[in-house]
């Protein structure tokens, strides 16, 4: 069984500060990790996916994160917020192997304040 | 280079009516998920099926719930004898395959009166 364990429901920032949204992943097999963005009423976009290559991830909008096994965990960041990112934001999991489902965390509001 | 196309936006039904939503994939994808989210909340995967059969429909109800993804059409997920808890986002996202990301579309939004 897989499932993911996303820490603060709500984080508020300041334009310009660091974002850090927290991912913890449990997997019995190698696992794929992704990271959506919901923008109210729409669906989710793909910001970046780990697929077992580079442990750094670069994704659209200036987010990356990064693969520890060790920590298995998959925490987002980037370097300066801005406004337009805030937003929802979910950190899912699926087996690697297969096409098989995801499993989203509860996800994240982020809130960009002046 | 049209993205997961869902249909309709919005749903109104009355309990004990039928609901149907439909999905298309992104071209080139054959493989098809759905997904429910309840308000405040995560999505719970649903069903996943590539082109007329199902291949894990774990996460679906086992009454009033089916879906389909036919040789040709869009996916359909039925929700038959609505009731209010019924209620929610129902997202759609499909994918090339192993490995691949899965794309989303914009949802189908479910209010029982």
């Amino acid at each position: 069984a897989q499932s993911v364990t996303q820490l603060g429901s709500h984080v508020s920032v300041s334009e310009g500060a660091l974002v850090l949204l927290r991912c913890n992943y449990s997997s019995s097999v190698p696992p794929y990790l992704f990271w959506y963005v919901q923008y109210p009423n729409q669906g989710l976009q793909l910001l970046l996916k780990y697929t077992s290559a580079a442990t750094l991830v670069k994704g659209i909008n200036g987010f990356e994160a990064e693969f520890k096994k060790s920590e298995t965990s998959f925490h987002l960041t980037k370097p300066s917020a801005h406004m337009s990112d805030a937003a929802e934001y979910f950190c899912a999991v699926s087996r690697t192997g297969t096409a098989s489902k995801l499993t989203f965390g509860t996800g994240t509001r982020l809130q960009v304040t002046l | 280079n049209a993205g997961v196309m869902q249909n309709p936006r919005h749903l109104v039904r009355r309990r004990g009516q039928e609901a149907r939503l439909r999905c298309s994939p992104m071209k080139g994808h054959s493989h098809v998920y759905w997904y429910r989210q309840l308000p405040e909340e995560g999505l719970k995967f649903m069903v996943y099926l590539q082109k007329e059969n199902i291949i894990d429909e774990s996460g679906m109800p086992k009454e009033r719930f089916s879906a389909e993804f036919p040789k040709e059409g869009p996916s359909i997920l039925r929700i038959q004898q609505v009731v209010r808890g019924d209620s929610a986002a129902y997202f759609c996202a499909s994918s090339q395959g192993e490995g691949k990301p899965q794309h989303f579309g914009d949802g189908t939004r479910l209010s029982i009166l």
